[in-house]
């Protein structure tokens, strides 16, 4: 079984300014590794995924992650937020091929807020 | 928009009772997934189908249940109903099935309060 820890629950950051979300994962399998965001009433949407190969991997809207085996952490980056980046990041693994079928372990969520 | 529908996107009901959401997942997925969200237990994989059979079980209550039907699209049985159940509860979608490599694409959910 997988497990996730999003080390913080909420991040005020002001516009402009550097972001780091934390998250630390669990397996004694190979996982696949992701990054998802949820805006105000709507759904999950993917920004980045680590499968294999380089282990710094971007994704959309400027953010990106690094995949730290040696450490099992897979933090979120972005150089500079914007007000629009306010939004709630969950960070999720699955079992990398065998019998995984989709079945996402998430951790509890960071609550992003950008202040102008 | 993910492409993922979900129907209703509020219901409210009482303790006992019996509800059934809907999904409609993205046009060519065969895949689907269904997932709680609540506050103390966060975000909950409960079932996934893939292409009308069941793939893997998560959470998921025995007094829930979910089909796949010929059309791909999914329904989410909760029954007997508890104060407890009230949640957001997210459909998603994607093309593979086991083993993921792809994006699960999720819908806007669909918010459960049991009064």
């Amino acid at each position: 079984a997988q497990s996730v820890t999003q080390l913080d629950s909420q991040v005020p950051v002001f516009e402009e300014a550097p972001v780091e979300l934390r998250c630390n994962y669990s397996s004694s399998v190979s996982v696949y590794l992701f990054w998802y965001v949820q805006y105000p009433n709507q759904g999950l949407q993917l920004l980045l995924k680590y499968l294999s190969g380089s282990t710094l991997v971007k994704g959309i809207n400027g953010f990106e992650a690094e995949f730290n085996k040696s450490q099992t952490s897979f933090h979120l980056r972005k150089p500079s937020v914007h007000i629009s980046d306010t939004a709630e990041y969950f960070c999720a693994v699955s079992a990398a091929g065998g019998t995984s079928y989709g079945k996402l372990t998430f951790g509890q969520g960071t609550i992003l807020t950008v202040h102008p | 928009d993910s492409g993922v529908t979900q129907t209703p996107k509020h219901l409210i009901t009482a303790t006992g009772q019996r509800v059934t959401l809907r999904c409609s997942p993205r046009s060519g997925d065969l895949s689907v997934y269904w997932y709680q969200q609540s506050l103390d237990q966060g975000l909950q994989f409960l079932i996934q189908y893939y292409n009308g059979e069941e793939r893997a079980k998560g959470n998921i209550l025995e007094r829930f249940s979910a089909q796949q039907f010929p059309d791909l699209h999914s329904e989410l049985n909760l029954s007997s109903l508890e104060l407890g159940d009230s949640a957001l509860y997210f459909c998603a979608s994607s093309v593979a099935s086991g083993g993921i490599t792809g994006e699960l694409f999720f819908g806007e959910g669909s918010r459960l309060t049991v009064l």
